[in-house]
């Protein structure tokens, strides 16, 4: 099974708002509101951000949300903070009882 | 605290086995489905296998399909991967993760720390 695709970087100033994409097919991302997002600093493991498309899990900033448009889901930071740098993946379940994770997209702050 | 803890990780060659153990504390172990994900160096993250919480449902991604199996002794709060036929592009950071608390349950929250599995010669 294909990595959904994300973007390779996004950047973005401080305060600024940035848009990580997560593309699948109608077997994921598409046919199933179970999208999760992972964040991932250097060495370390994943955080939990997002979870069933668009819930927050105590404990994470309102800056994240996330949202889904047919076979294309969305995370979205706002107010963009230094500690936002990191590894960003998103994740589906798919039709074969298994996942599938993103292909990873690199945050930068400028 | 909810808490996972990987062990077992090392250096073997290919073709040769290894045993992945992840410990859980801090939740009612028996309850949950477990999910193993791994991380090859500098690359992305991978979903390798799941198990339901009673042991009866296993789940695998085709890639190591046939060479890896799942299972859990939920007297001892412990998971296991037992690999076999160990390939070079097995090579990754191992992690157990716990199935979500609510809503769709798809999802991992928490996650170990991972251990790493290097298969070289």
């Amino acid at each position: 099974q294909s990595a959904l695709t994300q973007p390779a970087s996004v950047s973005g100033s401080p305060g600024q708002s940035i848009t990580i994409s997560c593309t699948g097919t109608n077997s994921d991302v598409g046919g199933y509101n179970s999208v999760s997002w992972y964040q991932q600093d250097p060495g370390k493991a994943p955080k939990l951000m997002i979870y069933d498309v668009s819930n927050r899990p105590s404990g994470v900033s309102n800056r994240f949300s996330g949202s889904k448009s047919g076979n294309t889901a969305s995370l979205t930071i706002s107010g963009l903070q230094a500690e936002d740098e990191a590894d960003y993946y998103c994740c589906s379940y798919s039709s074969t009882s298994t996942y599938v994770f993103g292909t990873g997209t690199k945050v930068s702050v400028l | 605290q909810m808490q996972l803890v990987e062990s077992g990780g090392g250096v073997v060659q290919p073709g040769r086995s290894l045993r992945l153990s992840c410990a859980a504390s801090g939740f009612t172990f028996s309850s949950y489905g477990i999910h193993w994900v791994r991380q090859a160096p500098g690359k992305g993250l991978e979903w390798v296998a799941a198990i339901s919480y009673d042991g009866s449902d296993k789940y695998y991604a085709e890639s190591v399909k046939g060479r890896f199996t799942i299972s859990r002794d939920n007297s001892k709060n412990m998971l296991y991967l037992q690999m076999n036929s160990l390939r070079a592009e097995d090579t990754a950071v191992y992690y157990c993760a716990r199935r979500g608390e609510s809503g769709s349950h798809k999802w991992f929250d928490p996650w170990g720390q991972g251990t790493l599995v290097t298969v070289s010669s």
